[in-house]
């Protein structure tokens, strides 16, 4: 089914760990993004891209490192997880255009770090 | 610097009552405005979009909101609500090549029987 897959659905880490959140797109959508969602602040944008190889910040970025090597994946990891990193994580994609069309979001990753 | 406010943390309504969702935007360009609802455990669905034309856009669920400029204002509303409407809804503001979407804090919304 197209659509955006987010792998793991859920994780706990401890505090000093890293991890990867994947983020995949069959859709050949260039733009992608990363989302947290916390609760009474709704979703704020941690990195996003425009096309592969191209990668900028968002509001939140700090501890998280994304990197976009093709059109249809985007990772995000946490390099060294902390409790503040505990939240619900949404990647996102959408066509590039002279229109916004929406984004599709995946189903998320909720992370706990201990 | 752009923003989106929904001033509603949680509204209760009667299942078949009217339902409207405020959502106030600041953002200096043209705005194209969206509304997305959240089902528990579930990632975010779009009920509707506006870009330009006609303000009052009609949705997927029975949803319309209407585009006030006057107002920075895009209300989400719907006629006779139902018990499935019970989510979480949120008002974004995007940039015209549809990057960078910027999010209320969301509405809870619950149905009572």
């Amino acid at each position: 089914n197209a659509g955006v897959t987010q792998t793991p659905k859920f994780q706990v880490l401890k505090t000093g760990q890293s991890m990867t959140l994947q983020c995949a797109q069959d859709m050949n959508h260039e733009y992608m993004s990363w989302y947290r969602q916390d609760p009474g602040m709704g979703l704020r944008l941690i990195h996003y891209s425009v096309g592969a190889g191209i990668t900028d910040q968002g509001e939140v970025p700090n501890g998280y490192n994304v990197s976009r090597s093709t059109t249809e994946d985007f990772p995000l990891r946490l390099l060294s997880a902390a409790p503040s990193q505990t939240s619900v994580y949404f990647c996102a994609s959408s066509r590039v255009g002279q229109s916004p069309y929406g984004y599709t979001f995946g189903s998320g990753t909720r992370l706990t770090v201990v | 610097a752009q923003s989106v406010t929904q001033p509603d943390i949680h509204i209760t309504v009667s299942e078949g009552a009217s339902l409207e969702l405020r959502c106030n935007y600041s953002y200096g360009a043209t705005p194209y405005l969206f509304w997305y609802v959240q089902s528990p455990g579930q990632g975010l669905q779009l009920l509707l979009k506006y870009f330009s034309g006609d303000t009052l856009v009609q949705g997927i669920k029975g949803f319309e909101a209407e585009f006030k400029r006057s107002q920075s204002s895009f209300n989400l509303r719907k006629p006779s609500v139902h018990w499935s409407d019970a989510a979480e809804y949120f008002c974004a503001v995007g940039a015209h090549k549809g990057s960078e979407l910027i999010f209320g804090q969301g509405t809870e919304l619950s149905v009572k029987p």
